[in-house]
């Protein structure tokens, strides 16, 4: 909506460029890792996702790394296009398919 | 693709007022969900449900209630709206559980209480 990002960290980057976001984790026993782009207006639309038995997933234009040992996790978006511009989420799960922690999110702002 | 349905995208009651919030689904998906989402706060689990008529609660479900009757739709009850409870309300659902799949959101609806 209008006024989730409101207290957000911001990414600017250059149309084509690649962006990073990332996101720390908490708990060391999530297994099961996804990514959300959110646009003004919209609600969570699923991006990628990633279990923990791997540490890297590639999508078209978007790749996922999972660092475990530090409990981090990051999402890549190759040649940044102004449909991009959104707020980011990650969210960490349990083995049980329900018990979703979300971050907070971080948004992306594409410079033309 | 899946479809989540709410049946608001904005809505304005009153203090007090029995407020209804509507969420359908067209992937028979076992799991449903309604979460709240607040400034700097994130998304935040009121209830759940895994099943026709069961329900569990989530992290805040004080003042909310649900219903699940049938498998494809997932009500939220404010039973008595109060002024904290404005926010935007998003519905998921996702697929059995121990599944490790993602959920899938509706469009939210931003309700105000006056």
């Amino acid at each position: 909506g209008e006024s989730v990002g409101l207290h957000l960290p911001t990414l600017s980057v250059q149309e084509g460029d690649n962006s990073i976001i990332n996101c720390a984790y908490s708990n060391s026993a999530s297994d099961y890792f996804i990514w959300y782009k959110q646009e003004s207006g919209k609600g969570p639309q699923f991006i990628i996702d990633i279990r923990s038995n791997m540490d890297k997933r590639q999508g078209q234009r978007v790749t996922v790394l999972l660092n475990k040992t530090v409990k981090h996790l990051s999402l890549q978006i190759a040649a940044t296009q102004p449909g991009d511009s959104a707020v980011y989420f990650c969210a960490e799960g349990d083995n049980y398919g329900q018990n979703f922690v979300f971050g907070p999110g971080t948004r992306l702002s594409v410079l033309p | 693709d899946v479809k989540v349905t709410q049946s608001s995208r904005y809505l304005v009651k009153r203090t007090g007022e029995k407020v209804f919030l509507e969420c359908v689904q067209d992937m028979d998906h076992e799991n449903m969900f309604w979460y709240r989402q607040d400034p700097g706060l994130g998304l935040r689990l009121i209830y759940f449900s895994y099943d026709v008529k069961m329900k569990e609660k989530g992290d805040i479900p004080e003042g909310y209630s649900v219903s699940r009757e049938k498998k494809e739709r997932f009500s939220l009850i404010l039973e008595s709206a109060s002024t904290n409870q404005t926010s935007m309300y998003l519905c998921a659902s996702s697929w059995e559980l121990y599944s490790n799949q993602p959920q899938h959101f509706g469009d939210g609806t931003r309700l105000s209480i006056l």
